[in-house]
């Protein structure tokens, strides 16, 4: 069945980087952009970015300019999120999603990872 | 950025209640707007995608209307797997935006 597998819980100090992976399986992992959405405990969705599996061409929130990287290895079919500088402002779930490619269906994501907990703390 | 404003924040209401969420643009987004289900701990779920399509495999208690600046999610008879938290999303521009969330609990 269609899946996105993410890589497991990461704690981080402050300053650190963290690269969370997102494994793809069950279609074909070059049609469907993938995005990256991220929830802090108790709080809301926010959007991190998107990023083009086949061109691996890649657009970032303004938010994370300059501290994420959206990349990929189609190879093993996995996209890749990494996060610099971290600050504890930073801990929260984070989530791949494969996203919906047509304009009649609206870029909506259709199938989310399970998350993956990045906790920043000294 | 779009902003994105859900209302109620929070509502309760009994098995079989007619449970009615806005969600509101600050600018027009025309048909760009999704809703997604959360239960704790779990990831969202989609259930409407542009504005009113039900997404593959979501029960048809749940309808999505409006376009512009305005939208609904509706569920018809609300069932005790529905009790969760609900955001709607635009993607009409970058960053895409989600609403605050609105949550169902059991009254």
């Amino acid at each position: 069945q269609v899946q996105l597998v993410q890589s497991g819980a990461e704690v981080k100090k402050p300053g650190a980087s963290v690269k969370v992976s997102c494994k793809a399986s069950g279609y074909t992992f070059t049609s469907y952009d993938i995005k990256w959405v991220r929830q802090a405990a108790g709080q809301g969705l926010e959007w991190m970015g998107w990023m083009n599996p086949n061109s691996g061409d890649t657009g970032y929130a303004q938010k994370f300019q300059g501290r994420v990287t959206m990349t990929r290895n189609t190879s093993i079919k996995t996209a890749y999120l990494e996060l610099s500088s971290l600050r504890s402002e930073d801990t929260a779930v984070y989530y791949c999603a494969r996203a919906l490619g047509a304009v009649a269906e609206s870029y909506a994501m259709d199938v989310w990872g399970q998350g993956t907990t990045v906790t920043v703390s000294s | 950025d779009i902003q994105m404003t859900q209302s109620p924040s929070s509502l309760s209401a009994s098995v079989g209640d007619r449970v009615t969420i806005t969600c509101r643009a600050s600018q027009t987004i025309s048909w760009y707007l999704n809703w997604y289900q959360q239960i704790p701990g779990k990831a969202p779920k989609l259930l409407i995608y542009a504005a009113s399509s039900l997404q593959s495999g979501v029960p048809p208690r749940f309808r999505g209307s409006g376009s512009g600046t305005d939208f609904t999610l509706t569920i018809s008879s609300l069932q005790p797997e529905d009790f969760a938290t609900y955001y709607c999303q635009q993607t009409y521009n970058t960053p895409e935006t989600f609403g605050g969330g609105t949550k169902v609990e059991i009254k």
